[in-house]
């Protein structure tokens, strides 16, 4: 199975700040890489998938990049709605089809 | 617009069994993957099991393997997950989530709102 590690687990950022977090593969999955916005409540939310290709109607804000093992998710000025947890998941291997364990965004 | 609505979680005892439904809506069904994601309280994402379009393929985690089924009926758009000989390590939130893409597995989008399940005595 295709570990994913997501770093770090919880990150304190201010609006306005440009936040970036990390995911490592075990294995090389090439792009097959998604990330997903869960806020407290809510159902996760797609945001990018194949590393850096931007959901339909997600903020530009958002980007993401990397291939093989280390992918990341940039958001370039953090907004109170991005106050969430993101996980990334990968889809080059399954079953099973696996997700990191999640990054907090919180406000510092 | 695509709607994923999950029914069916309650509480159950351990060793017990329960139906999860997904009535969607808005796209056409039977052209798309569909998965079960759960996530325990407090916890992360686990995805828990897949099924092809056409109902041909079903893949599950280990975790459920030999003790949920995955099942859909095209006719009445409805996705299901039979879960039997439950644990108290199954009492989760259950999501159901489409594919994105027409026929392949893919990412997924949109999901549902989720349904509460909790095994305890």
């Amino acid at each position: 199975d295709i570990q994913l590690t997501q770093s770090p687990s919880f990150l304190s950022a201010s609006v306005g700040d440009r936040v970036t977090i990390t995911c490592r593969a075990s294995q090389g999955i090439s792009s097959y890489l998604a990330w997903y916005q869960q806020k407290p409540g809510k159902a996760p939310k797609l945001l990018i998938y194949a590393a850096s290709t931007l959901q339909s109607g997600v903020p530009s804000r958002f980007s993401g990049s990397g291939s093989g093992t280390e992918f990341t998710l940039t958001i370039s000025s953090l907004q109170p709605e991005d106050f969430a947890t993101y996980y990334c998941q990968q889809l080059n291997s399954y079953p099973p089809l696996t997700f990191g364990g999640g990054t907090k965004v919180e406000i510092k | 617009q695509v709607q994923l609505v999950e029914s069916g979680g309650g509480v159950v005892q351990p060793g017990g069994s329960l139906r999860l439904s997904c009535a969607a809506s808005g796209f056409t069904f039977s052209s798309y993957g569909m998965h079960w994601v759960r996530q325990a309280p407090g916890k992360g994402l686990e995805w828990v099991a897949f099924i092809r379009y056409d109902g041909s393929n079903k893949y599950y985690a280990d975790s459920v393997k030999g003790r949920f089924t995955i099942s859909r009926d095209n006719s009445k758009n409805t996705l299901y997950l039979q879960m039997n000989s439950l644990r108290a390590e199954d009492t989760a939130v259950y999501y159901c989530a489409k594919d994105r893409d027409r026929w392949l597995v893919s990412w997924f989008d949109p999901w549902g709102q989720g349904t509460l399940v909790t095994v305890s005595s």
